[in-house]
């Protein structure tokens, strides 16, 4: 069974850094696109960035280019996502999600059930 | 960068009736990179419909998609109960590879 678990949200200052990370299990880690997705809350969902599977392609939102940074570790099954210079904007929930082919461009077929980041001082 | 735009914002129907959910970009969605995704509360979104017409694995076949180009249509054949909440259109690209949502339509129990 596809499982993709997020951890490492709370709460931050403005300003400040978090990591997100992403334990993916029940399917070949190494051989997946994969994304973060995010949700300010009761508004929609933004994409926020995603990494090919060698990490050698990666591709950010506008909003969060040169503050956030999408990682992989295939021999840990693990995606993270380092942010820092976090806005009060950045409020919102963080999903990961697997794309849903290998090969072809593609959506997204599972996602982790999210983690909240709240930037407040 | 693709801007979807979704309509309605809100759609007020009941159960057993159809629903019609639109989708329009700024500009022609290559090769149908148009996926629609349900979401219900504290739920992470649930992909339906991928490439514009294929439904996901699992999904049931009232749901159906349509459209090329800039429009595009989420169709609900026979509203179960189950199926209020909110739908998201989402565009994805290959160079590079990058992805927008639409804003929602939330699809309500009149």
């Amino acid at each position: 069974e596809v499982q993709l678990v997020e951890s490492g949200g709370g709460l931050v200052q403005p300003g400040g850094s978090l990591r997100l990370s992403c334990a993916a299990s029940g399917f070949t880690f190494s051989t997946y696109w994969m994304s973060w997705v995010r949700q300010a809350p009761g508004k929609g969902l933004e994409w926020v960035a995603n990494i090919k599977q060698d990490g050698g392609e990666k591709y950010y939102v506008d909003s969060v280019k040169g503050r956030f940074t999408i990682s992989r570790d295939n021999a840990k099954n693990s995606l993270d996502l380092q942010m820092s210079s976090l806005r009060a904007e950045d409020t919102a929930v963080y999903y990961c999600a697997r794309d849903l082919h290998v090969t072809t461009v593609t959506t997204f077929d599972y996602w982790g059930q999210g983690t909240l980041v709240t930037v407040s001082s | 960068e693709i801007v979807l735009t979704q309509s309605p914002g809100t759609l007020s129907l009941s159960p057993g009736e159809g629903a019609t959910l639109s989708c329009r970009a700024s500009q022609s969605v290559s090769s149908n990179y148009l996926a629609w995704y349900q979401q219900k509360p504290g739920q992470a979104p649930r992909l339906l419909i991928h490439d514009a017409f294929n439904r996901a694995t699992g999904i049931p076949d009232r749901f159906s998609g349509s459209g090329s180009g800039t429009d595009f249509t989420l169709t609900i054949s026979r509203l179960e109960p189950e199926d209020f909440a909110v739908y998201y259109c989402q565009q994805y690209g290959s160079s590079p590879r990058m992805y927008t949502f639409g804003q929602g339509t939330k699809l309500e129990i009149k």
